[in-house]
């Protein structure tokens, strides 16, 4: 399948600091990407949808401009959260579907997890 | 978006069969039915997808009834190693309107 690479895998940040965290597809154009967050014994929340080349759509509740989202090429979407606190602590995952195939499964990056100390 | 419901937790046997199902009454006309495993710590692995009736790969298998209002993993002859949560999700990741949702999961729990 395809791979879906994700860059930290563990970051320890301070309160009120920027954390970046990248999401590569490594052997596909990724058109269409989406990010996720997972709190300890929880299913997965969608927090956004980045489409190549255009502004990203949000969940209901998740604020853009503290997850800043970009997706400037179909292989590299970044979440930037800004002014990180505690409460954001979390674990964060990607995923991409590959636009050349007709399908429509996913593939997942090994997600991030952020602790905000 | 389709919801979907699993049974929370299941417990099984080494070597045994395991089979999960997943309903999911408000399915679409051009939603497929797809089932990932998710391990502590990483990211979902992709298991298996469908559309309808049966589909089968090296790893499972998937049941999918005339009505598409539900689905059944099967997973033959499980190890320790498929502890994991499954999840079900029912939807399009190709385009904004038809992304998918996540579910609670099954938390399977394989015994020696």
């Amino acid at each position: 399948g395809a791979v879906v690479s994700q860059h930290p895998s563990r970051v320890i940040c301070k309160s009120g600091t920027s954390v970046k965290i990248e999401c590569r597809s490594l052997d596909f154009q990724a058109t269409t990407m989406f990010w996720y967050r997972q709190f300890p014994k929880q299913s997965l929340m969608l927090m956004a949808t980045s489409n190549e080349g255009s502004k990203a759509t949000y969940e209901q509740g998740v604020e853009k401009d503290k997850f800043l989202i970009n997706h400037a090429s179909l292989t590299l979407s970044t979440l930037t959260v800004t002014s990180a606190h505690p409460e954001d602590s979390s674990f964060y995952i990607c995923s991409a579907r590959d636009g050349a195939i007709d399908g429509t499964e996913a593939f997942f990056g090994q997600g991030t997890r952020l602790t905000v100390v | 978006l389709a919801k979907t419901t699993q049974p929370i937790s299941m417990d099984s046997y080494e070597g045994q069969e395991v089979n999960i199902t997943c309903s999911h009454n408000n399915i679409a006309t051009n939603d497929y039915i797809t089932w990932y495993q998710q391990f502590p710590s990483q990211g979902p692995r992709f298991i298996i997808q469908g559309y309808k009736t049966k589909v089968t790969n090296e790893v499972a298998s998937l049941f999918i009834p005339a009505d598409r209002k539900s689905s059944t993993l099967s997973l033959p002859r499980v190890s320790l190693s498929d502890t994991a949560v499954y999840y079900c999700l029912v939807g399009r990741f190709n385009t904004n309107a038809g992304k998918s949702t996540f579910g609670d999961g099954t938390t399977l729990t394989v015994k020696p």
